[in-house]
């Protein structure tokens, strides 16, 4: 069975913080792909990152970078110098099966972020 | 622009009343799912459909019905037979079943029923 843990409900951090948050993954297949989707208040999920299970590179953009570490299982992003912007639920997910059409999300993580 | 459209944005319901969410997308995906959000919990599935005129059931279809008669558009209606459906309802489309794309996701619909 495939299962995202993102251990962390809430982080409440003070702007100019740097913040991570954690996501570890289950699956035993050998073909997935890994995303972040950040939710805003307004309720739309938007695109973050996708990393496939072949490519352990970490990525970088702008404040935001993302470690990717199969030893661990963990697919874990931090933001640099936090901004009250960044207020958000951030979902970790793993799409699995063929073409990845089963996506599985982790219960996401609420960041606070206070000027 | 191209995106996905949700509508109503918040929607009340009386108990025993079925109850029809829409979904629109102009980005050309073949792909659309239809996703549940609990407070304090992620996503989880209702349905999807791969292509127009075929859908499937999610891990919590139970209490939902849907239909995809035209590429653009996968309503989902909440039946009287689902026995919690006050939550935040999420419609997502993506380019294709068959690629590991990003999913494109609506602003939602919340359902209350009173």
């Amino acid at each position: 069975a495939q299962k995202v843990t993102q251990a962390q409900t809430e982080i409440s951090v003070v702007e100019k913080e740097d913040v991570t948050l954690d996501c570890v993954y289950e699956t035993r297949d050998t073909t997935y792909y890994l995303f972040w989707y950040k939710q805003p208040p307004s309720g739309e999920l938007v695109f973050l990152i996708r990393r496939n299970s072949f490519d352990e590179q970490n990525e970088i953009s702008g404040r935001y970078s993302w470690n990717f570490q199969k030893s661990t299982s963990s697919f874990n992003f931090t933001i640099t110098a936090s901004q009250v912007v960044d207020s958000a639920v951030y979902f970790c997910a793993l799409s699995v099966g063929t073409g990845g059409f089963k996506t599985i999300f982790g219960a996401g993580t609420r960041l606070f972020v206070k000027a | 622009d191209g995106g996905i459209t949700q509508s109503p944005k918040y929607l009340f319901r009386k108990e025993g009343q079925n109850v029809t969410l829409s979904c629109e997308q102009n980005l050309n995906h073949d792909a659309m799912y239809w996703y549940r959000q609990d407070p304090g919990q992620g996503l989880r599935l209702i349905y999807y459909s791969q292509i127009v005129n075929d859908f499937q059931k999610g891990d919590i279809a139970e209490g939902y019905s849907v239909s995809r008669e035209k590429k653009e558009s996968f309503p989902l209606t909440v039946t009287s037979a689902q026995k919690n459906p006050t939550a935040f309802y999420l419609c997502a489309s993506r380019i294709s079943s068959f690629s590991y794309n990003e999913q494109f996701f609506g602003p939602g619909t919340r359902l209350t029923v009173l």
